[in-house]
């Protein structure tokens, strides 16, 4: 069973780049679909994007020029780059896997909480 | 984008009632690409449903889901203490991915 861990700095500052890293465990990175989705406090759900093991990504366009993801399969790592960040992006962040040709989301990390400091 | 909604907001219903939860697209979707999930407090959320009827691995048959044109439809037939939480459907025919605002399924 593959488990997902998501790690980050907690707080961010105006205007700086958030970073996110999920860690993998129990499985192969190859072999899924590969996404980020956050959660404001007491907020619905909002998908980030998406990312495939050839390098494929495909982005929320609400977010499009701010983000970008990265997969080190060597590392088993899956991130989150997102820059110029404001109060609005203060929320929960979630990493989890969809099955390939599939675009559900059955596996989940227990998120990282991301608060904007000013 | 295709949007979700979602309806009720909040549903107040008691142990061993069935509950109805609806989810509207604003275009067509496929039955292929619609799932739901279950999300406890300070948990993630938890896939129960995809393509808009197959349960996923593990979840009970008390949970069922179905459509009717542009109208899905999560039942749940006879509910347990552990279903109270809030419930979100999920489309992936176009992009990007969207969610419903989600329904709090309380306990009466």
């Amino acid at each position: 069973q593959v488990h997902l861990q998501e790690s980050g700095p907690g707080l961010v500052k105006p205007s700086e780049t958030l970073a996110l890293i999920c860690s993998v465990s129990g499985g192969s990175i190859n072999s899924f679909y590969w996404n980020w989705i956050r959660q404001a406090a007491g907020k619905g759900l909002e998908w980030l994007g998406q990312m495939s093991v050839s390098g494929t990504t495909n982005y929320n366009p609400s977010l499009k020029s701010r983000v970008s993801m990265s997969l080190d399969t060597s590392k088993k790592h899956f991130s989150l780059n997102l820059t110029s960040v404001s109060a609005a992006d203060t929320a929960i962040y979630f990493c989890a896997i969809s099955p390939l040709g599939y675009y559900h989301f059955d596996v989940w990390g227990q998120g990282t909480p991301v608060t904007f400091s000013s | 984008e295709v949007v979700l909604t979602q309806s009720p907001d909040t549903l107040s219903l008691s142990p061993g009632e069935r509950a109805t939860l609806s989810c509207r697209a604003s275009q067509s979707l496929s039955s292929s690409y619609l799932a739901w999930y279950q999300q406890k407090p300070g948990q993630a959320p938890r896939l129960l449903i995809v393509s808009t009827s197959t349960r996923a691995s593990g979840i009970p048959d008390r949970f069922s889901g179905s459509r009717s044109g542009t109208d899905f439809t999560l039942s749940i037939s006879r509910l347990e203490p552990e279903d109270f939480a809030v419930y979100y459907c999920q489309q992936s025919g176009s992009s990007p991915i969207t969610f419903g605002q989600g329904t709090r399924l309380d306990l009466k």
